[in-house]
């Protein structure tokens, strides 16, 4: 069966750290992948997606980058974090064009 | 305009009503629509798809009227188990077929 994971579910951390977050899809081959961020009383905003390795494409400018180094895996990150940057981030993946998606279990990201 | 509109709700209901919730969406190259479910501080969960012609899972039904681009859901007999944050989703050929989601309607259904 098709599985994703994400972790970690929690962090905290300090404005100007370094992010990394990462997430692996088991079961199905060349996924397409997906981040999205839930900011506090908003929508799901999607960050990146990547349709196959090494090819990301990005939603909106940010202080983030995405990357995918093997077909299923795909990793968050920032060099520097913001207080802007807190949020619940999901990953999510799906089998082929205009199918549902699924998640990971999220992480709460918290700046302080 | 944001692309997927719902209703902002909350919807205070007494189990066992029926309630309705509404969407539009407005890219009308839009091809594929589902309804996710997400409860407090989890990730959203697929709760159905939408077809053209309607259809139905047991307490739910969903429609979908592609030339108003209206998607509706209907609950019947709600459970306190109902109790969650609706979000309606529409999916097009652009960002890689990305979904893309509603702010979602919250439900919480009282004893």
């Amino acid at each position: 069966s098709q599985t994703i994971h994400q972790w970690p579910a929690t962090l905290v951390q300090p404005v100007g750290s370094p992010l990394s977050l990462e997430c692996t899809v088991e079961g199905t081959s060349n996924p397409n992948l997906y981040w999205y961020r839930q900011a506090a009383g908003r929508g799901l905003q999607l960050l990146f997606y990547s349709v196959g390795i090494g090819q990301i494409s990005s939603e909106v400018p940010q202080n983030l980058s995405a990357s995918r180094p093997q077909d299923r895996q795909f990793i968050l990150s920032s060099k520097k974090l913001l207080l802007s940057d807190s949020g619940f981030y999901l990953c999510a993946f799906n089998r082929a064009g205009n199918t549902e998606a699924f998640f990971g279990q999220g992480t709460r990201l918290t700046v302080v | 305009r944001k692309e997927v509109e719902q209703d902002p709700g909350p919807f205070n209901v007494p189990e066992g009503a029926t309630v309705a919730f509404n969407c539009t969406y407005s890219n009308s190259a839009s091809q594929s629509f589902f309804w996710y479910r997400q409860d407090c501080r989890k990730e959203p969960k697929l709760l159905m798809s939408v077809y053209s012609s309607g259809n139905e899972d047991g307490r739910f039904t969903a429609q979908l009227n592609r030339a108003s681009q209206y998607i509706s859901l209907l609950i019947r007999d709600s459970k306190l188990s109902d109790s969650a944050t609706y979000l309606c989703v529409v999916s097009n050929s652009n960002s890689g077929y990305a979904l893309n989601f509603g702010k979602g309607t919250s439900l919480l259904v009282t004893p």
